[in-house]
C-alpha cells in the first residue's frame, strides 16, 4: 500500500518569497513516480510537477521546483518568488509500479495562503 | 485546447434517489479515472478505465456505484439509492497512458444528499 503524508494543514508566505511544502511517502513498489498538483478554490486539480524515483534530478518547472531525498522518502515542493495567484490547496501524490500502479495516492493537503 | 469536462458541475438530491454524472476526457486520451473528493481530504481513487475497459476498482466503489465508458470516449458515474455519506466532490481525470502518467483532472460535480 502506498501512503502520503502532508504535515502542514495551513501555510503562510510573503509575495515574492520562497515557500516549501512539505510531503513524504511509503511504499514498496521498486519504481513510482511523485506529483504535486494544485487546487485552487475553484475545485480543479491542476498538474504542476512530476519526479520519477530513478529520475537522477531533481524535477523544475519555472518557478516550481521538486526537492526529491529518496533515502528519506521526502519529495517537497518548493515555489520561488510566490504570487499571490498561489494561494491554494496544494497536494502530493502518488503513483506506484505494481497492482494499481495507474491509481494516484493523494495525501490530505496544505493550504497556502499568499499575504501581500 | 479541450480540456476534461464534467457535467453537471452541481447536483443536488434527496437521500435515495439515483444519480448520473458524465465526464468526457480529452479527446486522444486512453485512460480514464474516477476519484471522490471530501471537505479536507484529498481526492480518493474509485475506478480506472483503459478504454472501455473497467481495469480497476476501489473497495470504496459499494455496490451501489456502476461507471460505465461504453465507446471509450466518454464515461458515466452512476450512484444508486444515495446516502447522506455520498455527499462529495467527484473527479475525473484522463491521460495518455504513458510512463509519467500525468493525469488532467476536470472541474469536477459537487453532489450534495439532502
Amino acid at each position: 500500500a502506498q501512503k502520503i503524508t502532508q504535515t502542514q494543514p495551513g501555510m503562510f508566505v510573503q509575495e515574492k518569497e520562497a515557500v516549501t511544502l512539505d510531503c513524504t511517502y511509503d511504499t514498496s513498489d521498486p519504481s513510482y513516480g511523485l506529483f504535486w498538483y494544485k487546487q485552487p478554490s475553484s475545485g480543479e486539480m491542476i498538474f504542476l510537477i512530476y519526479q520519477g524515483s530513478y529520475d537522477q534530478q531533481n524535477a523544475t518547472e519555472g518557478r516550481y521546483s521538486l526537492n526529491f531525498q529518496k533515502a528519506r522518502k521526502s519529495a517537497n515542493l518548493v515555489i520561488s518568488a510566490s504570487q499571490l495567484g498561489d494561494s491554494a490547496m496544494y497536494f502530493c501524490a502518488m503513483s506506484g509500479s505494481g497492482a494499481g500502479s495507474y491509481q494516484l495516492t493523494f495525501g490530505k493537503g496544505t493550504k497556502l495562503s499568499v499575504i501581500p | 485546447d479541450t480540456g476534461v469536462s464534467q457535467n453537471p458541475r452541481h447536483k443536488i438530491t434527496k437521500r435515495g434517489q439515483n444519480v448520473t454524472f458524465r465526464c468526457d476526457p480529452i479527446s486522444e486520451h486512453n485512460r480514464l479515472y474516477w476519484y471522490r473528493q471530501t471537505l479536507g481530504q484529498g481526492p480518493e481513487f474509485l475506478t480506472y478505465f483503459q478504454n472501455e475497459a473497467q481495469l480497476e476498482k476501489s473497495r470504496l466503489l459499494s455496490d451501489r456505484f456502476s461507471a460505465e465508458r461504453p465507446k471509450g470516449s466518454f464515461s458515466t458515474l452512476e450512484i444508486q439509492r444515495t446516502e447522506q455519506g455520498d455527499s462529495a466532490m467527484y473527479l475525473c481525470a484522463s491521460s495518455l497512458g504513458l510512463v509519467v502518467n500525468e493525469q488532467f483532472f476536470g472541474p469536477g460535480t459537487r453532489l450534495t444528499v439532502l
